[in-house]
């Protein structure tokens, strides 16, 4: 089953506001990756992470790898209107396996 | 420069029917795989592949079968299409490699119905 835990489920917020989600897991993760769903496409990468402890920033996104391996979060800064759609964080167990286990995802809405 | 690409986009089936969809990608990505998305649950892997003529199962693979002849080709086979077979297919693809293996590029999506 299931085995990332991932929150708020949805968030509505104000244009120019900041969002922050978090991924949770019981289980230790050699990777996490957070991706972007846009209404009728598939996911796309946003930032990948590879080291328990590692920040990194694209842009106006900011993940982090939790130092347990069995968190990450990721916060977006200064929202707006195209940041709408689906998040997912997803996490390889083991490296090199091209295997994802994935979060229910967070549905963001910006209102302009 | 095409990506992954899946057909058909949408498809309506009766329950008992058996279909292929396709996938293919002109990356030459070594790793493929074959999700499954349903509201409130996320991606589930189905099947997946490292490579020609190795195919492995994921989450939740029952009533799906794949084959993997060549590096650009993935198709996924409903043998006896059931309601709960209703839902959004992607293939995904990916280089080997610890840096690499788990950026997966998705095709658009594939809508199943089984009615």
């Amino acid at each position: 089953g299931q085995q990332l835990n991932q929150s708020p489920q949805s968030m509505f917020i104000q244009e120019g506001e900041d969002v922050s989600m978090n991924c949770t897991s019981s289980s230790i993760f050699n990777t996490w990756l957070w991706y972007k769903q846009d209404p009728g496409e598939g996911p796309v990468l946003l930032i990948a992470l590879y080291k328990a402890g590692e920040l990194t920033s694209n842009g106006r996104l900011t993940a982090q790898f939790g130092i347990t391996r069995k968190d990450s979060f990721l916060n977006i800064s200064a929202s707006i209107p195209s940041d709408v759609g689906i998040y997912f964080c997803a996490g390889q167990k083991v490296s090199n396996t091209g295997k994802l286990i994935f979060g229910q995802g967070t549905t963001l809405q910006v209102k302009p | 420069n095409a990506g992954v690409t899946q057909t058909p986009k949408f498809q309506v089936l009766k329950t008992g029917q058996s279909m292929t969809l396709q996938c293919a990608q002109d990356m030459n990505h070594e790793y493929m795989s074959w999700y499954r998305q349903d509201p409130g649950m996320g991606l589930r892997l189905i099947h997946y592949s490292v490579g020609a003529g190795i195919t492995d199962q994921g989450e939740v693979p029952n009533g799906y079968n794949v084959s993997r002849s060549t590096t650009e080709d993935f198709p996924l086979r409903l043998l006896s299409a059931a309601p709960s077979q209703t839902s959004v297919y992607f293939c995904a693809s990916s280089y080997p490699g610890t840096g690499g293996s788990g950026e997966l590029f998705f095709g658009e999506g594939s809508r199943l119905t089984v009615l």
